[in-house]
């Protein structure tokens, strides 16, 4: 059974902090490795990491996967209130996504 | 530019009660997903479809039906709804399941009493 796990469940910083989230994965069949951004709707899209050891960046966010130790990070540096949601992250293999159970992450001014 | 449009947005149910709950995309997407969200457990896939007339079962699919009668349409019914079926319902689509992310409709708040 595909497994995505993500650590810590939830998180506070400061404002101007840097976080780092964290996914791992067993899964048969990889094909992608997704980061979303949850706020009080719908899902919505950052990254796709397909390949290992290529950061992607957008802004203040980035991110790197890990195909041997199976796993991927999602930073985010000088963090800002607007940051705070919950960050998904979910791998696709064959037709489908399996996701992770999420990180909160809460800035506080 | 309406992407994927979820109707109702809110609904609650006595048990034993149905009810469908439709999904709309206007991308010509030829994939599309019904996933629930409950509490610290992530999104999970309900039914999923790979194109028009074709449905397939995805992770936690007891309970629920699911049609794709038109290429926009992905309909998502409970028959006899339970308390175990509350939760929030996300309808998504893709227009190649390799090459591109999700794109999410706004959910279903569902309460089953």
């Amino acid at each position: 059974e595909d497994k995505v796990v993500q650590s810590p469940l939830s998180l506070v910083v400061h404002e101007g902090d840097t976080v780092t989230l964290n996914c791992s994965y067993e899964v048969t069949n990889f094909r992608s490795l997704l980061w979303y951004k949850q706020e009080k709707k719908a899902p919505t899209f950052l990254f796709m990491l397909t390949s290992s050891g290529i950061e992607k960046k957008s802004g203040r966010l980035s991110s790197i996967l890990d195909k041997k130790e199976l796993f991927s990070i999602l930073n985010i540096t000088a963090t800002q209130t607007g940051d705070s949601a919950v960050y998904l992250c979910a791998v696709r293999a064959g037709n489908m996504l399996t996701f992770g159970g999420g990180t909160r992450l809460m800035v506080k001014p | 530019n309406a992407g994927v449009t979820q109707t109702p947005k809110f609904r609650v149910l006595k048990t034993g009660q149905s009810m469908t709950l439709l999904c709309a995309q206007d991308m010509n997407h030829e994939y599309m997903y019904w996933y629930r969200q409950d509490p610290g457990m992530g999104l999970r896939l309900i039914h999923y479809s790979v194109g028009e007339g074709t449905t397939a079962k995805g992770e936690v699919p007891d309970g629920y039906n699911v049609s794709r009668l038109k290429k926009q349409n992905f309909l998502l019914g409970l028959e006899s709804a339970a308390p175990s079926q509350t939760s929030v319902y996300f309808c998504a689509s893709s227009y190649d399941r390799l090459n591109y992310g999700y794109t999410f409709g706004s959910g279903t708040r569902l309460t089953v009493v």
